[in-house]
């Protein structure tokens, strides 16, 4: 297993259109996470899902943002209508169930530029 | 999970030891501190956490008060590659997500 995987690892858009991003995580994860970090800031938490029940969503995610994880393996996160706002990294990280004890493993990012 | 503090930058020379501190003084006791490190334009990494003993791995030392109201990540031999913002976080597993503050922007220098 080479960890977490994201792609594209680069995405440039114009301000209106939808993106979708993709997140394989390590494969005995059961738990995945979504992110956003724009620059000089900490990541900030999006989503999270179990499986494939997504157990909790940040008020940051609006309803152009939605997450979906249908076989508790892969996920994906897409922007409807994109806004320069949206431009920031979105980390992916994933980790056995808690991650307490293991902690997260993420990958190394999508970075969305909108345009 | 309880917010921790932590400066925002620290200079350390090549080959010194670095001590990162952090404070965390409203950590409860199912709380451990966790620390992350993040080289520029890669995701986290996580580096070591403990519990209230002092932990120790390949990579780092945690030292944990008494008190558990502050502790102290130590990289006991900077190198270049170091250089990093480090993340101290306090996290419960209970919120079911670990959160992230500003960090220690660590820059060691040759």
């Amino acid at each position: 297993d080479t960890g977490v995987s994201q792609n594209p690892r680069h995405k440039i858009t114009k301000r209106g259109q939808n993106v979708t991003f993709r997140c394989d995580p390590i494969s005995e994860h059961n738990r995945l996470y979504w992110y956003r970090q724009t620059l000089g800031q900490g990541p900030e938490f999006l989503t999270y899902f179990q499986n494939e029940a997504q157990l909790e969503k940040s008020r940051l995610l609006s309803d152009r943002f939605s997450a979906e994880r249908p076989k508790g393996s892969f996920s994906t996160l897409e922007i409807q209508r994109t806004e320069q706002g949206d431009s920031a990294m979105y980390l992916c990280a994933s980790s056995p169930q808690g991650g307490l004890n293991y902690g997260y493993t993420f990958g190394s990012g999508t970075r969305l530029t909108v345009v | 999970d309880a917010k921790t503090t932590q400066p925002t930058s620290m200079d350390c020379a090549e080959g010194r030891a670095a001590n990162l501190p952090c404070n965390h003084s409203t950590i409860s006791g199912n709380e451990y501190v966790y620390w992350y490190r993040q080289i520029h334009s890669q995701g986290p990494q996580y580096i070591i956490h403990g519990l209230k003993n002092n932990e120790t791995n390949e990579m780092a030392s945690l030292i944990i008060t008494e008190d558990r109201k502050s502790s102290t990540l130590i990289l006991p031999h900077a190198t270049l590659r170091d250089t990093a913002v480090y993340y101290c976080i306090v996290f419960s597993g209970n919120t079911g997500k670990l959160i992230f503050g500003q960090g220690t922007t660590l820059q060691v220098k040759p």
